[in-house]
């Protein structure tokens, strides 16, 4: 089935730019997004790429898609500390039961004053 | 609308008992979805209802599982004889179709003493 991928940990100083990775299977994935969870609460959609889309910039958001590699990546330019917490990466393509999200295992952001 | 509404926050119950959680979407979507998060885990998908109708469950983790949506409108998600591995943040979204974006709720958390 389809698998998605991720790093557990990430550690940045505030102000620095932040990368998070993630990898995927779907080789159908139509849409990748991109979810932030904060201690004990809800997912919060942060951004979506269309699959032939390289690029989408969204304020302090950048999110590129390397179709080829099945890699995709956000950026968070100007890091702040409440941009603490965990970050999870979601594809969902036609082949998907109602559309729903394969998620990875979500990435744990720490921003360091 | 305030987004995706979910009742209760936190649930705690001896083994053995049923419990229900209620998921109220956002008012004009027609997708509703449930997943369940295990701690340090992404969300697991469970079952999605296209307005009223149930359109897959084969996910859902046993028949001690299940979900209803009667009017296309709420959803409610039942387990019952609760074991300790059900512990867990159940998580409803909604979503105005497929391939768009899901909106999440925060999430019922469950503890099975």
């Amino acid at each position: 089935g389809e698998d998605v991928e991720q790093s557990l940990f990430l550690s940045v100083r505030e102000g620095d730019s932040s990368v998070i990775n993630c990898t995927y299977t779907d080789s159908s994935s139509t849409y990748l997004y991109w979810y932030k969870q904060e201690p004990g609460a809800g997912l919060q959609l942060l951004t979506y790429i269309f699959s032939n889309m390289d690029m989408k910039q969204d304020q302090r958001l950048t999110v590129l898609l390397n179709k080829k590699d099945k890699h995709l990546s956000l950026r968070i330019a100007d890091t702040q500390t409440g941009d603490s917490a965990i970050y999870f990466c979601a594809e969902t393509s036609n082949n998907n039961a109602g559309n729903m999200l394969t998620f990875g295992g979500g990435t744990r952001l720490m921003v360091k004053p | 609308d305030t987004g995706v509404s979910q009742d209760p926050r936190h649930k705690i119950t001896k083994r053995g008992q049923n419990v229900t959680f209620r998921c109220d979407p956002i008012s004009e979507h027609n997708r509703l979805y449930w997943y369940r998060q295990t701690l340090g885990q992404g969300p697991e998908f469970l079952t999605y209802f296209q307005n009223e109708a149930q359109l897959e469950k084969s996910r859902l983790l046993s028949d001690r599982f299940s979900a209803e949506r009667p009017k296309g409108s709420f959803s409610t998600l039942e387990i019952q004889r609760t074991e300790q591995g059900d512990s867990a943040m159940y998580l409803c979204a909604s979503s105005l179709g497929g391939l768009t974006e899901a909106f999440f709720g925060q999430g019922t958390r469950l503890t099975v003493v």
